[in-house]
This record gives structure tokens, C-alpha cells and sequence, in this order.
């Protein structure tokens, strides 16, 4: 079984630049989740697909982030403009059903803005 | 308030020895799980272990169990025999019940990094 695939896995852009990042999460895995890792803490969720609804985006930066589940399948999470502080490793990750014990991870897309 | 709390920001461990890696949190609701992830420097969060609120039994996983105190809030991870490839951070995490209004999003704390000494 092919697991969470994210691309691309590296990044570098100045900052006010645009930027977007993919994820293919597990087949038939309804429920897709977005998490930032800055550097030295844990992964804080940004936003939360079911299928193809949001389910939690309250803590997404409405005015620079959006992210889009449009089929149900693939998502992508786009920065526009990045901000300094957006530097960070972005994990992808799904689960069977919102309340499943495992959600499985991607291996990341570490992001650098200059 | 901080949800979940990792104090050790490092631990050094002797090869085959045993580790433990402390984890407490905070929630009102009654149903909860309680996770453990290993990141290695790879970057790739590997589940490790869950234990829920109202199991009866701590948790165990091969190498890994789960010391699960409800009354003290604490959830550590002890790894027995250590080897040289438990070298990473580790994350402990909580998903909150449907009565906090959670719909399955984990809260991850700031982690421990674990070096394993030959």
C-alpha cells in the first residue's frame, strides 16, 4: 500500500513570493489533514478535509494560506504572499475516518523563505 | 494553556537500556486518546502507540509501551532496549473528544529528542 506522498520535498523562495505544495494522501482516505512544523516544536493542524469539505481551517491565515481538496483525492495548500515566518515543514497526513486511532504522515515539504 | 507537555527537551539513553519519556496533558473531556510519534531526521512522523481513556491497560507495542496514569494526567513512552535507529524526536500528542468539539485534529507537544550512546 503506497503511503502519503507530498511533493516537492524542498523549497526555497523569497519572501512575497508565491508558493503551493501537494499532497496525495492514502487511497480511499476520506479525511486529509495540513499541519505546520516550525522548527523545535511540534506540528500545529492548519486545516482538516473530509472528503472534499473543510472541516477545521481555524487556524489557517485566511488572508496569506488556502487549500483545496476539490475532488476528494489530492490537496493543495498554497502561501500567498510568504511571510519570513513561514518557514517551517509542512506535513500532509490521512486517515480513514476523522476518528481513526493512526493518521498516516507524508514525509513533509520543509519550506525556506528568504 | 498548553495541552500537552513534553519537559525533557533531550535524553541521552546507553544502547539496551530502557528510556522513559515523559508526556502530561490537560483536557476537560472525558474521552480521549493519547499518541506517540517518532521523527527521525528524515522528517516522517512514524505512529508509534496509542492508548485511549478508557482502555484498562496500558498500553504496549514490541518495544514500546505506554505508562498510562489518568489521575496524574501523564502518558510517558517507555522504549525498552534501546538501539542506535531510536535515535529522534519523539512526539507526544492528544485528540480531544467530539464533546470539545474535536474532529480528530492532534495536539502535538514541543517533543523530546532521544540520542541512543553506542
Amino acid at each position: 500500500e503506497a503511503g502519503v506522498a507530498q511533493s516537492p520535498r524542498y523549497k526555497i523562495i523569497e519572501k512575497r513570493q508565491s508558493v503551493a505544495f501537494w499532497c496525495n494522501p492514502i487511497s480511499g482516505h476520506a479525511t486529509l489533514y495540513w499541519y505546520q512544523q516550525i522548527l523545535g516544536q511540534g506540528p500545529k493542524l492548519l486545516i482538516q478535509f473530509q472528503n472534499n469539505g473543510v472541516v477545521d481551517d481555524s487556524q489557517l491565515p485566511k488572508d496569506r494560506f488556502s487549500a483545496e481538496r476539490l475532488k476528494g483525492v489530492d490537496s493543495t495548500l498554497k502561501i500567498q504572499p510568504a511571510k519570513l515566518e513561514d518557514s517551517a515543514v509542512y506535513l500532509c497526513a490521512s486517515s480513514s475516518q476523522a476518528g481513526e486511532n493512526e493518521q498516516f504522515f507524508g514525509p513533509g515539504t520543509r519550506l525556506t523563505v528568504l | 494553556a498548553q495541552k500537552i507537555t513534553q519537559t525533557q527537551p533531550g535524553m541521552f539513553v546507553q544502547e539496551k537500556e530502557a528510556v522513559t519519556l515523559d508526556c502530561t496533558y490537560d483536557t476537560s473531556d472525558p474521552s480521549y486518546g493519547l499518541f506517540w510519534y517518532k521523527q527521525p531526521s528524515s522528517g516522517e512522523m512514524i505512529f508509534l502507540i496509542y492508548q485511549g481513556s478508557y482502555d484498562q491497560q496500558n498500553a504496549t507495542e514490541g518495544r514500546y509501551s505506554l505508562n498510562f496514569q489518568k489521575a496524574r494526567k501523564s502518558a510517558n513512552l517507555v522504549i525498552s532496549a534501546s538501539q542506535l535507529g531510536d535515535s529522534a524526536m519523539y512526539f507526544c500528542a492528544m485528540r480531544e473528544g467530539p464533546r470539545s468539539g474535536n474532529t480528530g485534529k492532534l495536539i502535538f507537544g514541543q517533543g523530546t529528542t532521544l540520542q541512543v550512546k553506542p
